[in-house]
């Protein structure tokens, strides 16, 4: 049962264009939602987070999209940067829920070509 | 200096045999908590501890068992090592239970042989 998915396992841009990565999911108890940037060899590092009581949030380059009847949400990169070349994970979670879980989409690889 | 460190970076080991992966985290935070990352890339809690305590224990083999002698510290333990074990193992932090984001460390490889 994949609560969270990324459909896109993989993105190209060119530099300075936009990057959009998208997510969905299927649990409508998720209320809080994050993206992480993942490079090689480490571990995930907080990007952005949103709140369901919002439909956006920013954050210098990187704007994330929440659209609860949906159930999506998409990050936007703007301009992209060669820097920004990683693998990009969606969480969601219920926020104060006992333990904290968070459930993870299974990456979208971005790649910015200078 | 490090937020949330593990060792070792990388493991490889014999199947049948039993090893230890162990994390800090130096920020002052209250949960813990470890993660598998299988080939398909997905990021799957199995354990989290609050204060020393286990508050989330999702369907993992009994092989696996979590220690967290303070809330610094939580290592995992594996005996009798099996195949599908390989992965990667991510130790994460949190202020508190529920509370977000997550820091993560970076992973043990841990490859079966």
């Amino acid at each position: 049962d994949q609560q969270v998915k990324q459909n896109s396992p993989s993105l190209s841009v060119q530099e300075g264009r936009i990057s959009i990565l998208n997510c969905d999911y299927t649990n409508s108890m998720f209320d809080y939602f994050l993206w992480y940037k993942k490079y090689p060899a480490e571990g995930p590092t907080f990007l952005i987070s949103i709140s369901s009581i919002k439909d956006k949030n920013e954050d210098g380059r990187f704007t994330v999209f929440l659209n609860k009847s949906a159930k999506h949400l998409s990050l936007h990169i703007v301009p992209s940067q060669p820097g920004d070349s990683a693998v990009y994970f969606c969480a969601a979670s219920i926020l104060g829920s006992s333990g904290g879980k968070s459930t993870f989409g299974d990456g979208t690889t971005l790649t910015v070509k200078p | 200096d490090t937020a949330v460190s593990q060792t070792p970076k990388y493991l490889v080991t014999q199947m049948g045999n039993d090893k230890s992966i162990k994390c800090e985290q130096n920020l002052g935070h209250d949960t813990m908590y470890w993660y598998k990352q299988d080939s398909k890339k997905f990021l799957k809690i199995m354990f989290s501890y609050n204060n020393k305590e286990l508050i989330i224990n999702e369907t993992v083999p009994n092989r696996f068992s979590p220690k967290s002698p303070d809330k610094a510290h939580l290592n995992l333990h594996i005996n009798s090592l099996e195949l599908g074990d390989s992965a990667v193992y991510f130790c994460a932090s949190s202020q508190g239970p529920g509370s977000q984001p997550q820091h993560f460390g970076d992973g043990t490889r841990l490859s079966i042989l």
